[in-house]
Order: C-alpha cells, then structure tokens, then sequence
C-alpha cells in the first residue's frame, strides 16, 4: 500500500511547540497538497504545490509553513502560531498540472496538542 | 466564491433500500465534481467522477448544472456502503471538499 505516505500516525506535542509533519510520495505525481479534517467540517485545504520550490496558500493557511524542495517531499510545519492545532492531517497528490483529475491520499497524521 | 454543500451529515437506510447522498455546489466555470468515500480505517480514496460517466460499486451520479447538484444514488444500498462519503470540486489543481455525509446501512 505505498504511493503516499504520512509519518507519524500519531503525534503528541506540548503546546508552544512547532512540529513538522511529513509527507512523501513515490507516484511521480506534479502536485501535492495539505488538508486538515476535523469532525463536521470535511476536508480544509491547508497549502499546495504544483512544481517543485513553489507553493501557494490554501483556505486556512494561518499558523502553518510548507517547503516543496523536492518532487516526492511536501512537509508541514505546524507553528506555535497555530490557535488550534489538534487535528487529523492528511496530505494527498494528483498527477499533473490538467484539471480533472484525481486526488491520492495518504494515511494521515493525527496530532495532538497537550 | 466555491463552495460545496453536504446537507445531510449522517444517513441511515436498511439494507436493500435506495440511497442518495445530496451534494449541491457553487462555482461560476464548468465543474469538475468527484465523490470521494473513507470506509472504516482505509485512506479517503476516489469513488467517481462526473468527467467519466461511470458506474462504481453500484453508485451513479449525474451533474445537474440548472440545479448545480451532483447527487449519489444507489437503487440497493448494501451494509459494505456504510462508509464516509465526500463530493468535491475541482478549479484546476485547487480542490474544494464537502463537510461529508455518513452512510449507515443497517442488516
């Protein structure tokens, strides 16, 4: 079951804390993104890449940085600057730059602020 | 402004009886609008898409641009269907995602 992955399954932080979650892809796919899935609110985009070193801010960008140094890597950054930052993290690629395609989604991270 | 709306966060049906999941959206171009489904304990994953008129699983669902509605059906809902079930729409690479309903089918 490869294609995305997301590690760790499970993280726990103090608060004040930054932590950084990670995302690889081996599907050679151009673009790929963040979302944070919380109970009743669906999925909300965090940030996006469609190429390498290059990255735009999704609907709920605050509080959270991205780096896209190579195709396969997109990790995230969740900062102290996060309000509320306990949440399941998924991250999920599609193939190119065309529209209407599908999106891949990896396992997800669920994080925990203490 | 894009937006997609799930009115129905968890639906109950008995086996064998019909299910339609409502997905109404707002978008000003041609959508591109997918249903995405997470059963228990998998990764969230592709369903259908409105682009390939196909049937999956048994699920249909047609794009209606007068009512900008893109509902799932399915004639005979079986317990394996009990899953989360997301529609979404697509802007180029940029993806919009419902709140979600839940699907419970019942024995």
């Amino acid at each position: 079951d490869g294609g995305i992955t997301q590690s760790p399954k499970y993280l726990f932080r103090k608060e004040g804390q930054n932590v950084t979650l990670s995302c690889e892809q081996n599907l050679n796919h151009d673009a790929m993104y963040w979302y944070r899935q919380d109970p009743g609110q669906g999925l909300r985009l965090i940030y996006y890449s469609q190429i390498v070193n290059d990255f735009q801010k999704g609907d709920i960008a605050e509080g959270y940085s991205v780096s896209r140094e190579k195709k396969e890597s997109f990790p995230l950054t969740v900062t102290s600057a996060q309000k509320n930052p306990t949440a399941f993290y998924l991250c999920a690629s599609t193939p190119s730059l065309a529209g209407g395609n599908e999106q891949f989604f990896g396992p997800g991270t669920r994080l925990t602020v203490l | 402004a894009q937006r997609v709306t799930q009115p129905e966060k968890l639906l109950s049906v008995f086996k064998g009886a019909p299910v339609e999941l409502k997905c109404n959206y707002s978008y000003s171009g041609s959508p591109e609008l997918f249903w995405y489904v997470q059963y228990s304990r998998q990764r969230l994953q592709l369903l259908l898409r409105h682009i390939s008129r196909e049937s999956i699983k048994g699920f249909t669902a047609d794009l209606n641009k007068g009512e900008t509605s893109f509902h799932l059906k399915k004639p005979f809902a079986q317990e394996e269907d009990s899953a989360m079930y997301y529609c979404a729409l697509g802007n180029f690479n940029k993806f919009y995602f419902g709140s979600g309903t839940k699907l419970n089918v019942k024995p």
